[in-house]
């Protein structure tokens, strides 16, 4: 069965520092994706990034990085010199198939950001 | 709107009611996924729609849920004999296919008195 754990429930900083997201994961399958989605108080999710279990390279995008370590099956998230419109809950989610489709979800982490 | 959208964003209920929900997707997407999302939890998948067909309904929790989409594109999801722990907010999301990005609509809150 597979499983994730946001082990931070919720996390508050002041505008401009810097956060990372922890997310672990458990799957038995070899190949799967991680994904990031953000929640903003409207409800919708906001698809970030999707990482397939093959690659291991880092990533960044803007102020946003994501750290992939499969020895610790962690997928950790960074946002460099926050601000108030990162506010919001982020979720990390696993998939064991190529498509979206049935992802399983951590309990997600509330960030808040005070100016 | 160009988006997955989703009514009535509020529904309030009585235990033993029937409720539909509705889900628009985003025009064009083949596929139509439904999620339930209960306070302070990730989203837990219910039922997965490839075209009219449902591909995937191993999240639904019981018999009481039932989900349609007969043209392939609008969708409803129905509860029969609403309980307290059907409170949640359902929320819809929509790919182009089966392999594509998910796009989320901002949700049905359903709230069972």
């Amino acid at each position: 069965a597979q499983k994730v754990t946001q082990a931070q429930t919720e996390i508050s900083v002041v505008e401009k520092e810097d956060v990372t997201l922890d997310c672990v994961y458990e799957t038995r399958d070899t190949t799967y994706y991680l994904f990031w989605y953000k929640q903003p108080p409207s409800g919708e999710l906001v698809f970030l990034i999707r990482r397939n279990s093959f690659d291991e390279q880092n990533e960044i995008s803007g102020r946003y990085s994501w750290n992939f370590q499969k020895s610790t099956s962690s997928f950790n998230f960074t946002i460099t010199a926050s601000q108030v419109v990162d506010s919001a809950v982020y979720f990390c989610a696993l998939s064991e198939q190529p498509g979206y489709s049935t992802l399983t979800f951590g309990k997600g982490t509330m960030l808040l950001v005070s100016p | 709107g160009a988006g997955v959208s989703q009514t009535p964003s509020n529904k309030v209920t009585e235990k033993g009611k029937y409720v539909e929900l509705r889900c628009d997707p985003i025009s064009g997407h083949t596929a139509l996924y439904w999620y339930r999302q209960s306070l302070g939890q990730g989203p837990e998948f219910l039922i997965y729609f490839q075209g009219t067909g449902a591909a995937d309904d191993s999240g639904l929790p019981n018999d009481r849920f039932f989900a349609v989409r007969p043209e392939g594109s609008v969708s409803t999801l129905k509860i029969q004999r609403t309980e307290r722990g059907d409170s949640a907010v359902y929320l819809c999301a929509s790919s182009l296919d089966p392999t594509g990005e998910l796009f989320f609509g901002e949700g049905s809150r359903l709230t069972v008195l």
